[in-house]
């Protein structure tokens, strides 16, 4: 089992929809949970964290169950620049290398016209 | 203007070649990380270092080796002894490794080709 396993994409939607993204991670000890967005052939960079009480941020809300180590991803009202690839990023335990983030194979979004 | 830098975007080399990746950090952090990416797959860790002079393997080490003597560098040598060393290679810093709550930063990124 990969130790962060995310839905298999591509997801298509046009624009205005709304699309979610889902997460699990099997370590129960992870300590911090993140999306990352990478745009083609760029790096990745911190969309937001994600907390246990659940965090929105303008069209984004994420979501976390520790009990089921699962995460989610909301986009609102999709725009044709949410387009990229969504990484599903856990912060592991510090015993395990420092606390290394472990990633997600990434989930690819097309939003269309 | 803070920010993590790498150079050359793009890199060309012969197999048999060692080749050197730089990565410089101006954000005063502690930590920096060398990831490399393959097409569909997820970031994997191969050296990171959570302070000057010390560095530690992540999960995909050999063939590669690092350096850490100055805070804002965190070089990464690709040796002839990887097997398949084309990839995207990202260099990450962070305030530390150890907080919870501290993101990572990546520069943006040297695509590397060996023919």
């Amino acid at each position: 089992r990969k130790e962060v396993e995310q839905d298999p994409g591509p997801f298509n939607v046009p624009e205005g929809a709304t699309v979610a993204f889902n997460c699990t991670y099997s370590n129960s000890a992870s300590q911090s949970f993140f999306w990352y967005r990478q745009d083609c052939r760029k790096e990745p960079k911190l969309l937001m964290s994600v907390y246990s009480s659940g965090n929105e941020d303008g069209r984004f809300t994420a979501q976390l169950n520790r009990a089921s180590q699962y995460i989610s991803l909301l986009i609102r009202d999709s725009k044709l620049s949410d387009s990229a690839t969504y990484l599903c990023v856990v912060k592991g335990p510090f015993y395990n290398q420092g606390g290394k983030l472990i990633f997600g194979q990434g989930t690819e979004l097309s939003v269309k016209p | 203007d803070g920010g993590i830098t790498q150079s050359p975007k793009y890199l060309f080399r012969k197999e048999g070649q060692n080749v050197t990746l730089s990565c410089e950090q101006n954000l005063n952090h502690d930590a920096m990380y060398w990831y490399r990416q393959d097409p569909g797959q997820g970031l994997r860790l191969i050296y990171y270092s959570q302070i000057v002079n010390d560095f530690q393997k992540g999960d995909i080490a050999e063939g590669y080796s690092v350096s850490r003597e100055k805070k804002e560098s965190f070089p990464l040598t690709v040796t002839s002894a990887q097997k398949n060393p084309t990839a995207f290679y990202l260099c990450a810093s962070s305030e530390t490794t150890g907080a919870s709550s501290y993101e990572q930063y990546f520069g943006p990124g040297t695509r590397l080709t060996v023919t």
